[in-house]
């Protein structure tokens, strides 16, 4: 099993719906759990942190945290296609400061 | 500039050939951290700096990588005799201090290709 997992997609989502993505990670210890978007050849951007069990909202975009079932997920309101691109989950476990990637789930945005 | 700056953009050697990448991370960073992301992949870690030490080095796929931070700023991976299997993009990242909750902030990396 690896460490952090992700649908690889591609998701398709009409502009304007809400586009839904998901992660689970494996090591119960984790505390730290960031979104990370990447367009194609470019670096990974942070889009959010979370820290805690619950709802971050951050303006289009809400991170949600479970830490009992070991799941993140990031919503993003009113798609645009500017929004297509690869969404990185990625997990820090507290005793290392290293983040542990997913694999990415690649969004497309249809017009 | 403000963010993480990585030289060079592109790198193409031939197979046996040294390399190096530099990293310039953001003025202030404490941590400095090296990733290496195969084609669709996410980032896999390599190494991880705090300051000029080098306090985790787990990820380093094998004795002919290398890297150092000799006055806690900019760093240098080094790959010695290169293999095909290292065609990948180097990315790095840094944070503003030595935590993990600290988001990590990156360049736009360096491309290798081991021909």
């Amino acid at each position: 099993q690896k460490e952090v997992e992700q649908n690889s997609g591609p998701l398709s989502v009409p502009e304007g719906a809400i586009a839904s993505l998901n992660c689970t990670y494996s090591d119960r210890g984790s505390q730290s759990f960031f979104w990370y978007r990447q367009y194609s050849g470019k670096s990974p951007e942070l889009i959010m942190s979370i820290y805690s069990n619950g709802d971050k909202e951050d303006g289009r975009f809400t991170a949600q945290l479970n830490k009992a079932s070991q799941y993140v997920s990031l919503l993003i309101r009113d798609s645009q296609p500017s929004d297509s691109a690869t969404y990185l989950c990625a997990v820090n476990g507290g005793a290392t400061n290293k983040l542990i990637f997913g694999t990415g789930t690649l969004l497309a945005v249809q017009p | 500039g403000a963010g993480v700056s990585q030289s060079p953009r592109y790198k193409v050697a031939k197979r046996g050939q040294d390399v190096a990448l530099r990293c310039d991370p953001i003025s202030g960073h404490v941590s400095l951290f090296w990733y290496q992301q195969a084609l669709g992949q996410g980032p896999e870690f390599l190494t991880y700096f705090q300051n000029e030490a080098q306090l985790d080095k787990s990820g380093l796929p094998s004795d002919r990588f290398f890297a150092e931070r000799p006055e806690g700023s900019v760093s240098t991976l080094k790959i010695q005799r290169t293999q095909q299997e290292d065609s990948a993009v180097y990315l790095c990242a840094s944070s503003f201090l030595g935590q993990g909750n600290q988001p990590q902030h990156f360049g736009d990396g360096t491309r290798l290709s081991i021909l």
